[in-house]
């Protein structure tokens, strides 16, 4: 069973950096894509990216100017960084099992990031 | 982008009916949708892939039909638990979602 634990700062101030991570518990990290996804009430879920152990990324277009994802294999942690962030990026962000082209079959706690000067 | 267009929006539903929620894609998938059932404050869960394989545990009063663009997800026998949103979610192209169905009483 793999568990998946995030954690990462909730308010920030327009032109900041949105910095999350989330720990893998359980299962094989090398055998899955591990995915950023965020959710709001005006867009609703919103896919952002993957990583996978290898280290390549995909980020969705809409996004990938200011999105790194990173993967830390050692610590079968991966990690968003979304950088210049809006009021447009308050969101709950959710780490997940899977890629872009993939079911997402385990999800994070979310997390509430509001960004608010 | 492939959009993902779910209705309806809000469903009224009581324990034991049947109900649908219909999910389209702006084009063909083929069978790559899946489903999730959310709860208020929770992550999504995955309930169904590929259109209509149910993800293990999953209560065969869920089923899932379609292909292409047109695709349904159907809740035979209502319980207190099933009352949540669902989320149809393509990955035939890099995944979108749709905007969500709320299951109420």
């Amino acid at each position: 069973q793999v568990q998946l634990q995030q954690w990462g700062a909730g308010l920030l101030k327009p032109s900041e950096t949105l910095s999350l991570t989330c720990a893998v518990y359980g299962g094989t990290f090398n055998r899955y894509y591990w995915s950023w996804i965020r959710q709001t009430p005006g867009k609703g879920l919103e896919w952002i990216g993957e990583t996978h152990h290898s280290g390549t990324t995909k980020t969705n277009p809409s996004l990938t100017r200011r999105v790194t994802i990173s993967v830390d294999t050692s610590k079968k942690q991966f990690s968003l960084k979304l950088r210049s962030v809006t009021a447009a990026d308050t969101a709950v962000y959710y780490c997940a099992s899977g890629g872009g082209y993939e079911t997402l079959d385990y999800w994070g706690q979310g997390t509430l990031v509001t960004v608010s000067s | 982008d492939i959009q993902m267009t779910q209705s309806p929006s809000t469903l009224s539903a009581s324990v034991g009916d049947r109900v649908t929620i219909t999910c389209r894609a702006t084009q063909s998938i083929g069978k790559w949708l899946a489903w999730y059932q959310q709860k208020p404050g929770k992550a999504p869960q995955i309930l169904m892939y590929e259109a209509s394989t149910l993800v293990e545990g999953v209560p065969s009063r869920f089923s899932g039909s379609g292909s292409g663009t047109e695709f349904t997800l159907t809740i035979t026998s209502l319980q207190p638990d099933d009352f949540a949103t669902y989320y149809c979610q393509q990955y035939k192209g890099f995944s979108t979602f749709g905007q969500g169905t709320k299951l109420e009483i």
